[in-house]
């Protein structure tokens, strides 16, 4: 497939757990984007990655997130310590530079109990 | 920061147009986009407007104006498979090139 792939789909976990949610970028995009979405509301931005480094990470909410981008492809939204708070579905998306309209993967719906 | 402002839902009948309303508060602009997101699924982008006016993309137009902070998404003929979320997001050139902020989007119903 030419898009961008989440894995998992689906993640539940309990409180105080660790989670890793992966992206898959559409093949060439240099930019890759990391968003988190709650019921009725738009995305909200977390981090991009412009190659293999963070470009901004401002949306990050606090030390409990962070992600990686290795080799300027694939990469990982890592969670520590989850709250209840950070059920979200979280998305990914990817552009050719970051400047260009963003491409949104089907999201990795997290769930915290 | 922005405020990003659109009706949380609108209804429409098949066939008919809607006018979809984004009203932003920025300290910059440097770029409005509009999305669509159907339930359960990812945003698919639709337009994107940085200068004044009209772009109009098949059965879909967005309009921007910059004094007025104000941009709209027009989709004519309605048909059953709109029915879905419009998500208006905002480029500000305070901000990164890559960071978008959305506005929490307009539930547009569409009923036979």
């Amino acid at each position: 497939g030419a898009g961008v792939s989440q894995t998992p789909s689906n993640k539940v976990t309990e409180k105080g757990k660790y989670v890793e949610l992966r992206c898959d970028p559409i093949s060439g995009h240099t930019a890759l984007y990391w968003y988190r979405q709650s019921l009725g509301q738009g995305p909200e931005f977390l981090i991009y990655f412009q190659g293999t480094g963070a470009a901004d990470d401002s949306g990050l909410p606090n030390d409990r997130f962070f992600a990686v981008r290795p080799e300027g492809s694939v990469s990982t939204l890592k969670i520590q310590r989850t709250e209840r708070g950070d059920s979200a579905v979280y998305l990914c998306a990817s552009s050719l530079r970051d400047r260009n309209e963003q491409f949104f993967g089907p999201g990795t719906r997290l769930t915290v109990l | 920061g922005q405020n990003i402002d659109q009706p949380t839902e609108m209804t429409a009948t098949e066939g008919a147009i809607v006018q979809i309303n984004c009203t932003y508060q920025t300290s910059g602009f440097n770029g409005l986009f509009w999305y669509q997101q159907h339930a359960g699924e990812a945003p698919t982008f639709l337009s994107y407007n940085v200068l004044d006016g009209l772009e109009e993309k098949g059965r879909f137009s967005s309009f921007l104006s910059r004094s007025k902070g104000y941009s709209y998404l027009l989709l004519k003929e309605l048909q059953m498979k709109d029915s879905a979320s419009y998500l208006c997001a905002v480029r500000d050139p305070g901000d990164s090139w890559g960071k978008l902020q959305f506005g929490a989007g307009t539930q547009v119903v569409v009923t036979p």
